[in-house]
């Protein structure tokens, strides 16, 4: 199968503060990932698309300084969101998929309460 | 503006029956859609997926029908269980590598 992992799952913070997520593709590599952003009871908006050795794409209306990117190798993109409100809380997930293949497959997730 | 519409927010069926779930897209230049069913506070798990050249695809009880001069998919779940009760997320691309869009979602319920 494809194994898409996130860490964390969920992390509170204080507002002001800067937050790391992690995204690994367990058993796959993945020249791509894309980050998307789920609010109660809404669709999964996509944020940006992580191309690895490259800068991110982000979507219109994304904030680039304040969601940073980082695509370090075939298995591992990270989001970190920096400066974090309440506003940021919601719930961020991953996804990646294999080199020419369509289908993504998408990590668990995580859980953003920021005070 | 949403290029993958799901007009229904939810569903309920009975066990036993068949559950269908719909899904529009506006953009002729997709290419790729996907079913996705996803529990709250969990990343989507993918179902079933069709490109535009099959008008067809089945995997179990899980069947996607596309009909693409109307931009139109459906999701056929038969029999339906009480463990198929999930959001389904209906998504398309325009090539591999793209991001996909998706609809908002539809709620299913599956009765005992």
């Amino acid at each position: 199968g494809a194994v898409v992992s996130q860490h964390p799952s969920r992390v509170i913070c204080k507002s002001g503060t800067s937050v790391k997520i992690e995204c690994r593709s367990l058993d796959f590599q993945a020249t791509t990932m894309f980050w998307y952003r789920q609010f109660p009871k809404k669709s999964l908006m996509l944020m940006a698309t992580s191309n690895e050795g490259s800068k991110a794409t982000y979507e219109q209306g994304v904030e680039k300084d304040k969601f940073l990117i980082n695509h370090a190798s075939l298995t591992l993109s990270t989001l970190t969101v920096t400066s974090a409100h309440p506003e940021d809380s919601s719930f961020y997930i991953c996804s990646a998929s294999r080199v020419y293949e369509e289908t993504q497959y998408f990590g668990p997730g995580t859980r953003l309460l920021v005070l | 503006d949403q290029q993958v519409k799901q007009n229904s927010p939810s569903l309920s069926v009975q066990e036993g029956r068949i559950s269908i779930l719909n899904c529009d897209y506006t953009n002729s230049m997709f290419d790729y859609f996907l079913w996705y069913k996803k529990y709250p506070a969990e990343g989507p798990t993918f179902l079933i997926s069709i490109s535009s050249i099959k008008d067809k695809n089945e995997d179990g009880r899980f069947t996607v029908f596309l009909n693409k001069s109307a931009k139109h998919l459906s999701l056929h779940i038969v029999p339906s269980q009480p463990g198929d009760s999930a959001v389904y997320f209906c998504a398309a691309s325009s090539s591999p590598g793209y991001a996909l869009n998706f609809g908002k979602g539809t709620s299913l319920l599956v009765t005992p």
